[in-house]
């Protein structure tokens, strides 16, 4: 079946630094790539629509500056939170809509993200 | 407004005994439905979907869901719980045109007692 890849699964950092999350779609090509966050107890918020070869689209109230996505191949959607802060503790969970079946997403393991 | 509620945050049964999981939406559209599960540490798992049709649909690991169009609800069932089914249970609605952008209930944890 389709895997999508993502990594890492848990990354500490300290604040002020910048963390990359990777979501790779791994036995097939993802025009489409989601991403989402979810809060402790919260339900998945989506961030951003990914799409290869073109800017990501945002959600309202998602600072595009301090959330870099890149989807430069059909297989790889990158997240980039930048200057990171202790509010940006989340989990960031990333998911790929497979070409032809539109109906199915499939999900990354997600990334549990600690800002010190 | 588009929106899903789940309105049991926690549940606890009985291994046997059977389940149902809440979930009613607010969607303009034709609404495609779908529960995933989530288990510590993994990624969402599709567990079934709605899109037309039967409003009765089954899906993996023994559970059905009934979409209830007059009632806006989309709650998920299963006969006889198993232990391994504790986990998040996610409801989430998304439109005809874009199923990605799937709008997610607020997840109900399922603890399951020996």
């Amino acid at each position: 079946g389709a895997v999508v890849s993502q990594h890492p699964s848990r990354v500490i950092c300290k604040s002020g630094t910048s963390v990359k999350i990777e979501c790779r779609s791994l036995d097939f090509q993802a025009t489409t790539m989601f991403w989402y966050r979810q809060f402790p107890k919260q339900s998945l918020m989506l961030m951003a629509t990914s799409n290869e070869g073109s800017k990501a689209t945002y959600e309202q109230g998602v600072e595009k500056d301090k959330f870099l996505i890149n989807h430069a191949s059909l297989t790889l959607s990158t997240l980039t939170v930048t200057s990171a802060h202790p509010e940006d503790s989340s989990f960031y969970i990333c998911s790929a809509r497979r070409p032809g079946h539109n109906e199915k997403l499939f999900f990354g393991s997600g990334t549990q993200l600690s800002v010190l | 407004a588009q929106s899903v509620t789940q309105p049991d945050i926690h549940i606890t049964v009985s291994e046997g005994a059977s389940l149902e999981l809440r979930c009613n939406y607010s969607y303009g559209a034709t609404p495609y439905l779908f529960w995933y599960v989530q288990s510590p540490g993994q990624g969402l798992q599709l567990l079934l979907k709605y899109f037309s049709g039967d409003t009765l649909v089954q899906g993996i690991k023994g559970f059905e869901a009934e979409f209830k169009r007059s009632q806006s609800s989309f709650n998920l069932r299963k006969p006889s719980v198993h232990w391994s089914d504790a986990a998040e249970y996610f409801c989430a609605v998304g439109g005809l045109s874009n199923t990605g952008k799937l709008i997610f209930g607020q997840g109900t944890t399922l603890q399951v007692k020996p």
